[in-house]
């Protein structure tokens, strides 16, 4: 089972911040928080990772709460071309690099 | 550089026959994974080959298996096709330096088993 929780789905006006959070209460102190999205019918993209600070990057920033039992990816002016589902993932790949798949959030852009 | 490379990219097949699908990751990484994608499933992890052995491996029967070449390009196997095995199949790759490091995906190959 994923060891994360993400509302299935969420809308977003064009040229706004997209804010997608995601709950991973039983995370362990050597798992990193991913996040990678799937455009229709694509190979999975990764975004962002993390494992306690927040980080930033081209794409995305994302916040890592301190407890590090949450966090949210940040899109700072989404645009159709993000409408996609979002998946955030806990991982160690010391584990043996086995990516554990939620439901993800499908996230709409909307003009 | 080049990203992964799976092939076929669409398939038909016939109950009780075998498939292969091949990946080739991108150069230099030596992890590739497989996921299968479906509608009522959605991504779930097969296996995962390191250096020609598996180092992981999803909870799918003995009709899925895989291997890795030397030169670590990879091939998934799944014999005695069911109808449930319709899918997206995704190969994924990586250089794992640690215990961070990030997949790359293929565009995956859709398996349509009639």
């Amino acid at each position: 089972d994923a060891k994360t929780t993400q509302p299935p789905s969420m809308d977003c006006a064009e040229g706004r911040a997209a804010n997608l959070p995601c709950n991973h209460s039983t995370i362990s102190g050597n798992e990193y928080v991913y996040w990678y999205r799937q455009i229709h019918s694509q190979g999975p993209q990764y975004i962002i990772h993390g494992l306690k600070n927040n980080e930033t990057n081209e794409m995305a920033s994302l916040i890592i709460t301190e407890d590090r039992k949450s966090s949210t990816l940040i899109l700072p002016h989404a645009t159709l071309r993000d409408t996609a589902v979002y998946y955030c993932i806990v991982t160690n790949y010391n584990q043996g690099g086995k990516l554990i798949f939620g439901q993800g959030t499908e996230l709409s852009v909307k003009p | 550089k080049a990203g992964v490379t799976q092939t076929p990219r669409y398939l038909i097949k016939t109950r009780g026959q075998q498939v292969t699908l091949s990946c080739s990751p991108i150069s230099g990484h030596r992890s590739v994974s497989w996921y299968q994608q479906t509608p009522g499933q959605g991504l779930q992890f097969l296996f995962e080959y390191f250096s020609e052995t598996q180092r992981n491996k999803g909870n799918f029967p003995g009709r899925f298996s895989g291997r890795q070449f030397s030169n670590s390009r990879s091939e998934m196997n799944v014999s005695t096709l069911e109808l449930g095995d319709s899918a997206l199949y995704l190969c994924a790759s990586s250089s794992p330096h640690g215990g961070d490091t990030e997949a790359f995906f293929g565009q995956g190959t859709r398996l349509t088993v009639v």
